[in-house]
């Protein structure tokens, strides 16, 4: 167990529909990361927060959001959704380092999202 | 640009048998770091190694063996002795040195027959 906990485990919807995803960070991790884990894109980094603010951003699309709460979990919303859409979604939270940077980060055991 | 090559898209061993996963990286940093995961059929990323760019003394985890050689910017996983819940999906990672943000190869589906 990583203990990072991601909600749901598995999620159906519709074409067109908006869903939210859900991560809690392990205990005294300050950053989150969304990934998303498709069979044609593999292993894509969307986006961290760090502390509630955005720190980078990656291959994520206008129609998906993240934010950070004050108490450090972390949503994903996906809006607008396509069949493409269908994956696998984890979060990661970072563990500090030395320095500033987060030099590993440990993954929750994803949302699978079929979009159908 | 980062890029991490698996050339290996799917092995198959049979139990007991030594197997290694390949891992060919890309990158313009200085410093970085390497990972390899494991994603058994459970579909959850378990971490199994982090190596800085500094430190390419070779580890051992058990069963468990990593190869780094920055010359030929390979990070390779050995398994002695493979057995059936080694099968998963194996995958390496690469982050630049100032933050975790890795970009991960392909992967390695590795198949251990009983």
């Amino acid at each position: 167990d990583s203990g990072v906990t991601q909600t749901p485990k598995h999620l159906i919807t519709a074409t067109g529909q908006r869903v939210t995803l859900r991560c809690s960070p392990r205990s005294g991790d300050l950053s989150v990361y969304w990934y998303q884990q498709s069979l044609d894109q593999g292993l894509q980094f969307l986006i961290q927060y760090y502390n509630g603010e955005e720190r980078a951003k990656g291959n994520i699309l206008e129609r998906f959001s993240a934010q950070q709460f004050p108490d450090l979990h972390s949503e994903l919303n996906l809006s607008s959704l396509e069949l493409g859409d269908s994956a696998l979604y984890f979060c990661a939270s970072g563990r500090k380092g030395r320095g500033l940077s987060d030099t590993e980060a440990f993954f929750g055991q994803g949302t699978r999202l079929t979009v159908v | 640009a980062q890029k991490v090559t698996q050339a290996q898209t799917e092995i198959s061993v049979v139990e007991k048998e030594d197997v290694t996963l390949d891992c060919v990286y890309e990158t313009r940093d200085t410093t970085y770091y390497l990972f390899w995961y494991k994603q058994p059929p459970s579909g959850e990323l378990v971490f199994l190694i982090r190596r800085n760019s500094f430190d390419e003394q070779n580890e051992i985890s058990g069963r468990y063996s990593w190869n780094f050689q920055k010359s030929t910017s390979s990070f390779n996983f050995t398994i002695t002795a493979s057995q059936v819940v080694d099968s998963a999906v194996y995958f390496c990672a690469l982050s630049p040195g100032g933050s975790y943000i890795p970009t991960f190869g392909r992967g390695t589906s590795l198949i251990v027959h009983p």
